[in-house]
C-alpha cells in the first residue's frame, strides 16, 4: 500500500529565505507526482506535476525533484514571499492507478512566511 | 472559462441523515473525482466519473455513492451519516486522458 509522508509537518521562515520541503513514499512504482497548494479551508491548486521518467520540473519560483529509485521528492521555494503561506501537499499517484485519479496525498506540510 | 464550482459551501447535519454534494465541472471537462478531506490530513480518493459511470473508486463504504449527468456535473451521495464523515469534500473536474486536474472550493460538511 502506497504511504506518503511530508516533513516537516509545519515550518515558519523569515520572507525572503529559500526552503525545501519533503516528501517521501514508500512504493517507487509512481506514474506520477504533483505538488499542490491549499490556502486554508479552500481547494487545492496545482504547482508542479513530474512524470516518473523526469526527474524535476520548474516554475517560477518553485523547483520540484523526483528521485523515484529512493521514494523521495523535494520541493524548493526561492525567496520566500508571505504570499507563500499556505499548506502544501505532494500526491502520488500509483501506476496501477494511471487511467484514474486515485491518487495517494501526504498530510502536507503547513508554511508560514512571516513578512 | 468558468472553474470548478460546489454547493453547498457548508453544510449541518445530524447523524443517520442522507447529504447531497454538487458539482459543476470546468467547461470542457469530462471527468469529476471526489475527495475526503479529513482537518489536519490529506484528501482520500472516493471516486471517479467518466461518461456518467464510476471508473475507479477508493476504500469507501457503498453507502457513498455518486452521480455524473450529461453536462458532466456530479453530485455526491452519503447516506446514513457518521460522525467520521465530518470533513471537508473535494471535487476535481479533468479530461479524461490527462494528468492535471483542477479543484473546487469544496462543501464543509459537519455531522453532528
Amino acid at each position: 500500500k502506497q504511504e506518503v509522508t511530508q516533513i516537516p509537518a509545519a515550518l515558519s521562515v523569515p520572507e525572503g529565505e529559500n526552503l525545501v520541503l519533503n516528501c517521501s513514499f514508500t512504493d517507487s512504482a509512481i506514474y506520477n507526482l504533483q505538488w499542490f497548494r491549499q490556502d486554508p479551508g479552500k481547494g487545492l491548486t496545482s504547482l508542479l506535476l513530474i512524470q516518473s521518467s523526469q526527474r524535476e520540473q520548474t516554475s517560477g519560483r518553485l523547483n520540484a525533484s523526483l528521485d523515484k529509485s529512493s521514494g523521495r521528492s523535494t520541493l524548493y521555494i526561492a525567496a520566500s514571499q508571505p504570499g507563500d503561506s499556505a499548506t502544501y501537499l505532494c500526491a502520488v499517484r500509483p501506476f496501477k492507478a494511471r487511467n484514474n485519479n486515485d491518487m495517494r496525498f501526504g498530510a502536507g506540510t503547513r508554511l508560514t512566511v512571516k513578512p | 472559462e468558468t472553474g470548478v464550482t460546489q454547493s453547498p459551501t457548508h453544510l449541518i447535519k445530524t447523524r443517520g441523515q442522507q447529504v447531497t454534494l454538487r458539482c459543476s465541472s470546468q467547461s470542457g471537462h469530462n471527468t469529476v473525482s471526489w475527495y475526503q478531506q479529513a482537518l489536519g490530513q490529506g484528501p482520500q480518493f472516493i471516486f471517479q466519473y467518466y461518461r456518467e459511470e464510476e471508473n475507479g473508486r477508493g476504500n469507501f463504504p457503498p453507502r457513498f455513492s455518486g452521480l455524473q449527468f450529461p453536462n458532466y456535473s456530479s453530485e455526491l451521495n452519503v447516506n446514513a451519516l457518521e460522525l467520521d464523515d465530518s470533513a471537508l469534500y473535494l471535487c476535481a473536474s479533468s479530461l479524461h486522458g490527462r494528468d492535471e486536474q483542477f479543484f473546487g472550493p469544496g462543501t464543509r460538511l459537519t455531522v453532528l
